[in-house]
Formats: structure tokens, sequence, C-alpha cells
């Protein structure tokens, strides 16, 4: 089965700095998808950015970056000139197949001012 | 906004009542899911229906009852639920399958009582 593991379930950075949020995913699959999920206290799950696993370079969207390590199983997110708005949870997501998303137990992400 | 609409947005129930989940989407999306979000554990997936055919029932009590009429309406039926089913429950579509970034709802926060 697969499995994705968040090792910081809260974190803090100070506004205008850089953040990284950590994830890994075990997986014997060759193709699938990961996802960056992000619930401020609105409860509402956006998406951030997403990776596709058979693509070696990494993802960007604006401020949000990943870094994906395919053989580490590693799947990182950055986030540049962090904003007050970015606090919120953040859950880690991966698909392959036919199994629907898996998620993470989510880092609780702090901008502070 | 998603273009996922969940109601209601709250709701408390004692442990004999009957209620109900709704969920809709307008987004000609194939796929709908009901994930349950408790505190400190990762989003459980429920129920998955793709073409109104569930495909998906992960272990879950009896006690939920998913309905699925068409593709843009999903239901979750409660009855004589436990305290510990208290969590928010969020509703999600997809067009289905991999390559499929899931639209969430805002949930429905429930307390059992």
């Amino acid at each position: 089965a697969q499995t994705v593991t968040q090792s910081q379930p809260e974190m803090s950075v100070q506004e205008a700095e850089t953040v990284t949020l950590s994830c890994t995913y075990d997986t014997s699959e060759s193709n699938y998808y990961l996802f960056w999920y992000k619930q401020p206290p609105s409860r509402q799950m956006i998406l951030v950015i997403r990776q596709e696993a058979y693509k070696q370079q990494n993802a960007t969207e604006n401020r949000f970056s990943v870094n994906f390590q395919k053989a580490a199983k590693s799947f990182s997110l950055k986030i540049s000139d962090s904003q007050l708005g970015d606090t919120a949870m953040y859950f880690c997501a991966f698909i392959s197949g036919n199994t629907p998303l898996v998620f993470g137990k989510g880092t609780r992400l702090s901008v502070i001012a | 906004e998603t273009g996922v609409t969940q109601t209601p947005r709250h709701l408390v129930m004692g442990m004999t009542n009957k209620k109900s989940l709704k969920c809709e989407q307008h987004l000609g999306h194939n796929a709908m899911y009901w994930y349950k979000q408790s505190a400190k554990k990762p989003l459980e997936l429920m129920f998955v229906y793709n073409f109104k055919e569930q495909t998906e029932n992960n272990s879950v009590p009896s006690r939920f009852s998913p309905e699925c009429p068409n593709s843009s309406h999903l239901f979750l039926h409660l009855h004589t639920l436990q305290p510990e089913d208290s969590a928010l429950y969020l509703c999600a579509s997809s067009q289905g399958g991999l390559n499929t970034e899931a639209f969430f709802g805002q949930g429905t926060r429930l307390t059992v009582v």
C-alpha cells in the first residue's frame, strides 16, 4: 500500500523568508503523481502544486516549488518570500493507477510577521 | 471557491439521530469522494464513486451510508453515530483516474454528542 509521511507536524517562518516542508512516500509504482495541498483556517483544501513522476524537472508555481527526488522517494515543498496568507496546514498527497489520493498527516505552517 | 459545495457547514447530532451530509459539484467530474479528517490523523478515504458506481469502501462502519444519485451529487447518510465519529467530513470530486486533481468542498464539521 502507498504511504505518505510528513515528519514535521509544525513549522514556523518569518514573513518574507523561505521555508521547506518535507514529504516522503513509499510505492512500488513507477507511474504516479504527487501533490501539495493547502488547507487554510477556512478549511477549503486547495491544490498548490503537482508533480508528474515521469518528469525530471521540478514543478514551480510562482513562489512555490518542489524538490522531487524520485530515487529517494522524496517530495519537498519550498515556499519563497513567505506571506501571512501562507499560514495553513499543508498536505502532501500521492496518486497512482486507480488508487485515489493518499495523504500525509500534514504540516501546520505559521508565518510570523 | 473550488466548485464543490457541501452542506451543512456544521452539524451537531445525538447518537440516536439520523442526518445526511450533502455534496454537490457542477464541474463535470466523474468521480466523487468522501474523506474523514480527524485531528492528528491523515485524511481517511471513506468512499469513492466513479460514474455513479461505488468503487471503493474502505472498511467504513455501516452507520455511514453513501448515496450517489447522479454524477453531480453525493450524500452521506448518518445514523446511530458514536462520539468518535466527530470530525471534519470532506467531499471531493475529480475527472477520475490517474492525473486527476481533486477539488474539495469546505467540509462539514460534525459533532456527535
